[in-house]
């Protein structure tokens, strides 16, 4: 199962960041997302296509439909620039599998 | 608290056994749908997942490496180990141990700071 992200995205501070992780019938998924920084363990910010793990700001948000999920991340700050990875768990394969992630760029 | 930490070498020769060990607290392997997994991180490369051991002793590989994997628990100690045979300089990285749960469709919630392997002779 392969999970395809944009290498990058851009957005100026205050917008919205939308990224998208492409997958084959990806809605029948459990869609979760990480932020990775620089030197840093990756962090969960969504599971479940759209929840929200404790301490993560409500301007984190997910969701999935058809062949695609999104994380959307709003008002964008100086300090959520990182590399953004999806990830799934593949049940007919037995294995996870992680999107190649997308590196926000707050500009 | 959950903390996980990794620990290793910092440097195998190639062709060599690499064994890592992921120590944790805060949680227990013996609890009902706790897993750890093993993810790597090559130099400017994306996550890739390697391997997951459940709280039942279920064990699930990459496909890609699951001829030279293998994953283990020691439960009583509350430490995963992570084997890697017949290393190349193309698995220096640095590898990850995580925390999920089957409750919430195995995301990985907690994650270790990483122990970083230079595969090189």
């Amino acid at each position: 199962y392969v999970l395809t992200q944009p290498p990058s995205v851009s957005v100026a501070p205050g917008k919205t960041a939308v990224i998208t992780c492409g997958g084959d019938n990806i809605e029948n998924y459990s869609v979760h997302w990480y932020q990775k920084k620089p030197g840093q363990a990756p962090l969960l910010v969504i599971f479940y296509d759209s929840d929200r793990p404790s301490g993560i700001p409500e301007r984190f948000s997910g969701s999935s439909s058809g062949n695609t999920a999104t994380l959307t991340i709003s008002r964008v700050e100086a300090g959520d620039e990182a590399d953004y990875y999806c990830q799934v768990w593949s049940s007919s394969a037995d294995h996870a599998v992680f999107g190649g992630g997308t590196q926000l760029t707050v500009l | 608290q959950v903390t996980l930490r990794e620990s290793g070498p910092a440097l195998v020769k190639p062709t060599q056994t690499l064994t890592l060990t992921c120590t944790f607290s805060g949680f227990s392997l013996n609890t009902s749908e706790m897993c750890v997994n093993w993810i790597r991180q090559p130099p400017g490369k994306a996550l890739e997942w390697l391997a997951r051991i459940d709280w039942d002793d279920d064990k699930y590989y990459s496909t890609s490496l699951r001829t030279r994997l293998t994953i283990s628990k020691a439960t009583s100690k509350n430490q995963v180990v992570l084997t890697v045979t017949n290393v190349d300089p193309v698995d220096t990285a640095t590898y990850y141990c995580a925390r999920s749960t089957v409750t919430y469709y195995n995301a990985m919630d907690v994650w270790g700071q990483g122990t970083t392997v230079t595969v090189s002779s």
